[in-house]
């Protein structure tokens, strides 16, 4: 099964907000609401920030919202940070997937 | 609370093991993978074991060459890495399937990493 689909890059000023894209199959993104999204700097562990789509787990700033319409989810990070500034990657259920899992190809995100 | 060791250099034809210790509470009630990057900076699952370690699964491209497997009483998960190729090279992460995820279908905590190069 294929990747899902995402940007290479992102990019906005500070306090601005950036959406984020990760385009699948109906097999996969547009099967369920089981896609999650996960925040890596370089060096340290990825960190999950969104799941089932739009949930936040403890600790996660209303800052990061999901959404999904159709075979298509995303992410939005509202108010850039310099922090926010890390590679994200969604990640989607995908019942015909040996993992029964499929990742994105990732997102750099820059804050100008 | 994830902590992976083991990564090296090592030749084509060679072997790893990679370990995984966990210092959070509820072990043996978790999936566990082994996810890896590669140069590319993809993710992908290569191997995942269920919480009492009675079933595993590899992606393809590992499937008779890797194995993964579990010590609940240690809290350690293992990938023992055989016959590694080129493509094997890649940061290494142990992630662990959340419960509060319907279909197991996230990851709640991850390890940093441990780097494994296949290189002659």
């Amino acid at each position: 099964q294929s990747a899902l689909t995402q940007p290479p890059s992102a990019s906005g000023s500070p306090g601005q907000a950036v959406t984020i894209s990760c385009a699948g199959t109906s097999s996969d993104v547009g099967d369920s609401n089981y896609v999650s999204w996960y925040q890596l700097y370089p060096g340290k562990a990825p960190r999950l920030i969104i799941y089932e789509v739009l949930k936040r787990p403890s600790g996660i700033p209303a800052r990061f919202s999901g959404s999904k319409s159709g075979n298509t989810a995303s992410l939005t990070v509202s108010g850039l940070q310099p922090d926010d500034e890390a590679d994200y990657y969604c990640l989607s259920y995908a019942r015909n997937n040996h993992f029964a899992v499929v990742f994105g190809t990732g997102t750099t995100v820059t804050v100008l | 609370q994830l902590l992976e060791s083991g990564g090296d250099v090592v030749q084509p034809g060679g072997s790893l093991r990679l370990s995984c210790a966990d210092s959070g509470l509820g072990f043996g009630s978790f999936v566990f993978d082994w996810v890896r990057q590669g140069p590319d900076m993809g993710l992908d699952c290569v191997a995942s074991i269920s919480a009492d370690g009675s079933v595993e699964s590899y992606a393809e491209s590992v499937q008779g060459r890797f194995s993964i497997s579990r010590d609940n009483s240690q809290k350690l998960v293992f990938l023992q890495m055989n016959s590694l190729r080129f493509e094997d090279t890649g940061l290494y992460f142990c992630a662990r399937r959340a419960i509060f995820c319907r279909r197991r279908s996230c990851f709640d905590e991850w390890g940093q990493g441990t780097p494994v190069t296949v290189s002659s």
